[in-house]
């Protein structure tokens, strides 16, 4: 079965710094892209950027560039999402999500595969 | 970026009575490559978003035959033909053809 887990909820206090987990299992996890999609209260959904594990090539939200770190990690299938001085505004659920592609030569471009989300909040 | 915008933000329909979401993009979808990379997704209460249609018009595994999508360019729409229960959520259309990839700002269905 293909999954991708996701690490738990975090309370943060601005300033701090935070690292989010997205670990893999159930295909190759360096042949897909894997997303990471901010979801704000009540909010809708915005594509932080993306990784490709097999080489490590990201590409950013001009958004959130510099205020994040997409990694991973092949070794052992885990995706991160990563702050070094957290705000209150990154208070919000975090999604990392795999991008199918191309499969059986079919184009697709979706994100087909969806963790469970991670809640932070940052509050003094 | 590509912006894309979503009409109405919310829908009250009627169990088994048809629905419709239009999404427009503010710049064509269709890629270099000849394909036009327009998803839809459904996220339910409390659950992370599933994909419901790719490229357009293309159901994606195990989706009910009730959802259809169709459009062309910078016009698309998402039509469930019979509204059940389980589809109350909200809908967001998503393109991959530009990075960054962008969303609409979603649709909640609720039923009347």
């Amino acid at each position: 079965e293909v999954q991708l887990v996701q690490s738990g909820a975090e309370v943060k206090k601005p300033g701090e710094s935070l690292r989010l987990s997205c670990q893999a299992s159930g295909y190759s996890f360096t042949d897909y892209w894997i997303g990471w999609v901010r979801q704000m209260s009540g909010k809708g959904l915005e594509c932080m950027g993306i990784i490709y594990p097999g080489d490590s090539d990201v590409e950013y939200n001009p958004s959130f560039q510099g205020r994040v770190t997409i990694s991973a990690d092949k070794s052992i299938t885990t995706a991160y999402l990563e702050w070094s001085s957290l705000k209150a505004s990154d208070t919000a659920m975090y999604y990392c999500a795999r991008l199918r592609a191309t499969y059986s030569g079919i184009y697709y471009y979706v994100m087909d595969v969806w963790g469970p989300g991670t809640t932070v909040t940052v509050s003094s | 970026e590509i912006v894309m915008t979503q009409a109405p933000l919310s829908s009250s329909v009627t169990l088994g009575q048809p629905a419709s979401i239009s999404c427009r993009s503010s710049q064509s979808l269709l890629h270099s490559d000849g394909n036009t990379y327009l998803s839809w997704l459904q996220q339910r209460p409390g659950q992370p978003p599933r994909v419901l249609i790719y490229r357009i018009s293309n159901r994606f595994s195990g989706v009910p035959d009730r959802f259809s999508g169709s459009g062309a360019g910078t016009d698309f729409t998402l039509k469930i033909s019979r509204v059940e229960a389980e589809d109350v959520g909200v809908y967001y259309c998503m393109q991959a053809t530009q990075l960054p990839y962008t969303f609409g700002q979603g649709t909640k269905l609720e039923i009347k």
